[in-house]
């Protein structure tokens, strides 16, 4: 399989844990982007990278959020003392920069739940 | 900044009538437009995409959309529903900048009546 790949697709945690989750980008893809979609709304940007850089945040992403993508290849998504509020759906997007349109490619999502 | 706006969060068909799906976007420059899909418990799925060629786009399983900017609108119709088309549907609009992230509307759930 040569999409987007989401580890773990659920995760149940108690309020204050933290969690991480993997996201593995189609191979020759050199941008890596993380959505987050809270139940009946559409997904809102997080963050970007190109290669391992990461270029912009959104200003969602708290203090308790950070994201890396060490060998800009696989990247990571941490959430630290979670929230009730935490609970949605990550998904994580990738594409190919210099496209015309930089079509992005999604994976299955992990659904966070914070109990 | 961009933003896309959705009229209506539930549509529903009966089996093998039209699809409408409403999508008006704002944006500062010319923008990229998209439609995407998605089953439940599953990412999304791209249906179509507008990236300033013809107006008129066709994408997967017969859906279309029209690029009018006088109306700063990108419809999504499809001629005959079928039962398979029941999910949610997003419009989303990037623009051609370094970034390119997506920009995404609340979504129409799209129900099918056999």
């Amino acid at each position: 399989d040569t999409g987007v790949s989401q580890n773990p697709r659920h995760k149940i945690t108690k309020r204050g844990q933290n969690v991480t989750f993997r996201c593995d980008p189609i191979s020759e893809h050199n941008r890596l982007y993380w959505y987050r979609q809270t139940l009946g709304q559409g997904p809102e940007f997080l963050t970007y990278f190109q290669n391992e850089a990461q270029l912009e945040k959104s200003r969602l992403l708290s203090d308790r959020f950070s994201a890396e993508r060490p060998k800009g290849s696989f990247s990571t998504l941490e959430i630290q003392r979670t929230e009730q509020g935490d609970s949605a759906m990550y998904l994580c997007a990738s594409s190919l920069s210099g496209s015309s349109y930089n079509e992005q490619f999604f994976g299955p999502g992990t659904r966070l739940t914070v109990l | 900044a961009q933003s896309v706006t959705q009229l209506g969060s539930h549509v529903s068909v009966s089996e093998g009538a039209l699809v409408l799906l409403r999508c008006n976007y704002s944006s500062s420059v010319p923008p990229y437009l998209f439609w995407y899909v998605q089953y439940p418990n599953q990412g999304l799925q791209l249906l179509l995409k507008y990236t300033s060629a013809a107006t008129l786009v066709k994408g997967i399983n017969d859906f279309e959309a029209e690029f009018k900017k006088s109306e700063t609108s990108f419809h999504l119709t499809k001629p005959s529903a079928h039962m398979s088309d029941a999910a949610e549907y997003f419009c989303a609009v990037s623009l051609n900048n370094a970034g390119n992230m997506l920009t995404f509307g609340g979504g129409t759930r799209l129900m099918v009546k056999p």
